[in-house]
Formats: C-alpha cells, structure tokens, sequence
C-alpha cells in the first residue's frame, strides 16, 4: 500500500514568488494535515483538511493557505514568499476520525524542502 | 505559539543503555499524546501513544509515562541501539483534534 506522498522534494525559489506543494494521502483516508519543520526547529501546525473542508488553522499568515480535493489530495500554496517560509513541509494523513485514540496515529509524507533566496 | 516543550534538546547514549526523553505540555485538556521518531532526510513515523485516562503504555522496546498533574511525557527506550539515533518529538492532541508537536530531542546513540 502506498503511503503518503508528496512533491516535490525539493524546490528553491526567491522572495514574493509563489509556491504550490501537493500531497496524495494513503487510500482511505480522509484528513490531511500540512505542517513547516524550519531547521532545528520541531514541527508547527499550519492546517488540517477532512472531507474537503478545513478544519483547523495554525498561527500562520493568510498567505498560507490550501486546499482538498474530491478524492481528498491537498495542496498547499504560499503567496509572496519569504526568506523565514525556508522549511521542510510536511503532510500526514489519517483515517476518516483523524488522530484520535481511536484511530491512531498520523502517517507522514517525506516532506518538500522549500528554500527561499 | 502553541507548542509542547521539550526538557533537553540533545541526548547522547552508550548502546546498550537505557534512554529517557522528556517533554512538557501545555494544555491540560489534551487527551491523547504522540511520540514521533524522525530520522534524518524522512518523515516523523509513529513511536508510541497513550490516552489521558492512563499512566504508562508498553511497547517493543519503548514505554512511555504520563504524570498528568505535572503535565509531563517521557519515552523511555530500553536497550538502545544505534538505529535509535534520530529526534523524537512528543506530540499532543487537542479537543479539536490538532496535533501539536514539541521541539523535538536528538538522541545520539555511541557504538
């Protein structure tokens, strides 16, 4: 069974530019979550999709924001980038009850590497 | 902003030795706590959980405690290994369901 997947890997872009990241979550479920991990820091929520609706909102700018899809994909997008928003992106997925005791835990993806010149 | 603490941001062990991580949290309404393990270049993988309504929880290997009226997790590693190395994170989750993560501990493990 695939997990969750996200692209791309990396990317570099300058300052004011504007950046889309996807993820595809493991089959079956319906909650995504985004997180930013900055270097040396741990990882700060930023927003969580189920159904197709947004949930939850972390402490972030509006120039964060995102979306879910029908089949429950989700993008990310941040406009007007700045140098701070240089990160590892990370989207986790998990079953129709999202991380609850009854269902467990978040599966993670491997992340987008974001920098910003 | 919302975070859960950690006590100490770098561990280091013989293999061999037990390992203890430490973490703090804010909210005395959360009811479910995470640890993750997040080795280098990868995503956090799931370590471990435990509900509110208990004080310790046993895995392979792993047991984690919780004092709830200090508001304190720890992950306790018995016998520690090389392939241990990474930064673990404890996480809780709120009535809302959000995760919120700590800071995260690298646990150096010496051969």
């Amino acid at each position: 069974e695939a997990g969750v997947t996200q692209s791309p890997t990396h990317l570099i872009k300058t300052r004011g530019q504007q950046v889309t990241l996807r993820c595809s979550p493991i089959s079956g479920h319906t909650s995504v979550y985004w997180y930013q991990q900055a270097l040396g820091l741990g990882l700060q929520f930023l927003l969580w999709y189920d159904e197709g609706e947004e949930r939850n909102r972390g402490n972030f700018p509006p120039r964060f924001s995102g979306r879910q899809f029908p089949n429950y994909s989700s993008e990310l997008n941040v406009n007007a980038l700045e140098l701070e928003d240089s990160a590892l992106y990370l989207c986790a997925s998990s079953s129709p009850q999202g991380a609850t005791p009854n269902t467990g835990e978040l599966f993670f993806g491997e992340g987008s590497r974001l920098t910003v010149l | 902003g919302e975070s859960v603490g950690l006590h100490l941001p770098t561990l280091s062990v013989q293999e061999g030795d037990n390992s203890i991580i430490n973490c703090a949290y804010s909210n005395s309404a959360s009811d479910y706590f995470i640890w993750y393990k997040q080795e280098s270049g990868k995503g956090p993988q799931f370590i471990i959980d435990i509900r509110s309504n208990m004080d310790k929880r046993q895995g392979q290997r792993v047991t984690v405690l919780l004092n709830k009226t200090v508001k304190h997790l720890s992950l306790q590693i018995a016998a520690t290994q090389p392939g241990d190395s990474a930064v673990y994170f404890c996480a809780e989750v709120n009535q809302g369901g959000k995760l919120i993560f700590g800071q995260g501990t690298e646990l150096s493990v010496k051969p």
